[in-house]
């Protein structure tokens, strides 16, 4: 099966200045995840999705982070405006619902996000 | 709340030699999953192995095996043979046994380096 698709791998903004992330999962996955990974940490979750819904976001600093699930299948990712500490690794990850698969979790490879 | 623990920032084998990543977690909950994650320069998480809290019997695969202790809420990484491509960052990780979707929360990570 086709693996958990991010795009874009590495962006460079400036402070301020707004950026969006992409995440296609693994067909027929329902839950979605991002994560976000600063360096010398490990991965922290900012918002859960089932389906099109949110399922957990008490981690994602609304005032400048938004995402959404449009149809229940790809998401984006955005902060506006960035700031320094956002600099990070945004993994997405996929799930199923059901099923006893011994690997629940897909991840992608992630973009790399430097603010300067 | 679910903590984890990772004291090892950087641990250092011999290819061939064995060695062990030590993980400590912190819950109240009796069901539970606990995970060996392995992220190369590609920053995609790759599953190593997978332990559920309510089999004794310690998990394997060929070989890395673990070495669970429930009441000590302690889970180390045992990797023999080492090989050059095992060098990496390894993340322990828990997971609730409620849902299937639950999050993963991850430890700080241990840097492994295998020399030749």
């Amino acid at each position: 099966e086709a693996g958990v698709a991010q795009s874009p791998r590495y962006k460079i903004i400036e402070k301020r200045q707004s950026v969006a992330f992409w995440c296609n999962p693994i067909s027929g996955h329902a839950t979605l995840y991002w994560y976000q990974q600063i360096l010398g940490q490990g991965p922290k979750l900012l918002i859960q999705f089932q389906n099109n819904g949110v399922v957990d976001d008490s981690q994602l600093p609304k005032d400048r982070f938004s995402a959404e699930r449009l149809k229940g299948v790809d998401s984006t990712l955005k902060i506006q405006p960035a700031k320094l500490e956002d600099s990070a690794v945004y993994l997405c990850a996929s799930s199923l619902i059901r099923g006893r698969r011994k690997n629940g979790y897909t991840f992608g490879s992630g973009t790399r996000l430097t603010v300067v | 709340a679910q903590t984890v623990t990772q004291s090892q920032p950087e641990m250092s084998v011999q290819e061939a030699e064995t060695v062990t990543l030590s993980c400590t977690y912190d819950t109240s909950e009796s069901d539970y999953y606990l995970f060996w994650y392995k992220q190369p320069p590609s920053r995609q998480m790759i599953l190593v192995i997978r332990q559920e809290a309510y089999k004794q019997q310690n998990a394997t695969e060929n070989r890395f095996s673990v070495n669970f202790q429930k009441a000590a809420k302690s889970f180390s990484l045992k990797i023999s043979d080492s090989q050059l491509g095992d060098a990496a960052m390894y993340f322990c990780a828990y997971r609730r046994a409620l849902y299937n979707t639950d999050k993963l929360i991850f430890g700080t990570g241990t840097r492994l380096q295998v020399f030749p």
